[in-house]
């Protein structure tokens, strides 16, 4: 079957300008997971979605990083005011149930480059 | 606070060697603990996971990892490389007994297989 798909593969934006990543889970997976890879570094966790609500939003940097998933499946990253230091690749996971025991499928990934 | 680092940041091994990739982890609580593998332009793929069940895992491509708790070590072996197994090699932790969902990723292992 179809793995988690992200688009678009890459952006390229301007300082300030307003973004969205889109992220579209395995299908029937309820966990859905955002992470951010800067050069260099592995993958640091954003938000947690379980269904529709934000489970755990501690990872987001600050107030100009906003997601949504609001039937539950496709999830949106939103970066408002964007700023240099967000240029990354930013990763989205799906995973079948709640438990962290269960592995997580990523995706290829959304390449931020802000000019 | 959990972590993990990955002690080297590059190994370089010729094709047919053995493979070893260093890991050590900090945690309060009982982890479980991950290898992912990172190919150019490719999404994470998972290669073997660790959750309190036998020490000795075995994953995908012949690679096993062994969880040794005096030692708070998850090194990563294969006994002979292939040039297919270059690639971004991260550890990666988490706390299924804290609730949160997040991995907590090393910094990553650069791997290079020499003909």
């Amino acid at each position: 079957g179809a793995g988690v798909s992200q688009t678009p593969s890459n952006k390229v934006t301007e300082k300030g300008k307003y973004v969205e990543l889109r992220c579209d889970p395995i299908s029937g997976h309820t966990a859905l997971y955002w992470y951010r890879q800067s050069l260099g570094q592995g993958p640091e966790f954003l938000i947690y979605f379980q269904g529709t609500g934000a489970a755990d939003d501690s990872g987001l940097p600050n107030d100009r990083f906003f997601a949504v998933r609001p039937e539950g499946s496709v999830s949106t990253l939103k970066i408002q005011r964007t700023e240099r230091g967000d240029s990354a690749v930013y990763l989205c996971a799906s995973s079948l149930g709640t438990s962290l025991l269960e592995t997580q499928y990523f995706g290829p990934g959304t390449r931020l480059l802000v000019l | 606070a959990q972590s993990v680092t990955q002690l080297d940041s590059h190994v370089s091994v010729s094709e047919g060697t053995p493979v070893l990739l260093r890991c050590n982890y900090s945690s309060s609580y009982s982890p479980s603990l991950f290898w992912y593998v990172q190919h150019p332009n490719k999404g994470l793929q998972l290669l073997l996971k660790y959750t309190s069940a036998a020490t000795l895992v075995k994953g995908i491509n012949g690679f096993e990892a062994e969880f040794k708790k005096s030692e708070t070590s998850f090194h990563l072996t294969k006994p002979s490389a292939h040039m297919s197994d270059a690639a971004e090699y991260f550890c990666v932790v988490s706390l299924p007994d804290t609730g949160r969902r997040a991995l907590t990723f090393g910094s990553g292992t650069r791997l290079q297989v020499q003909p």
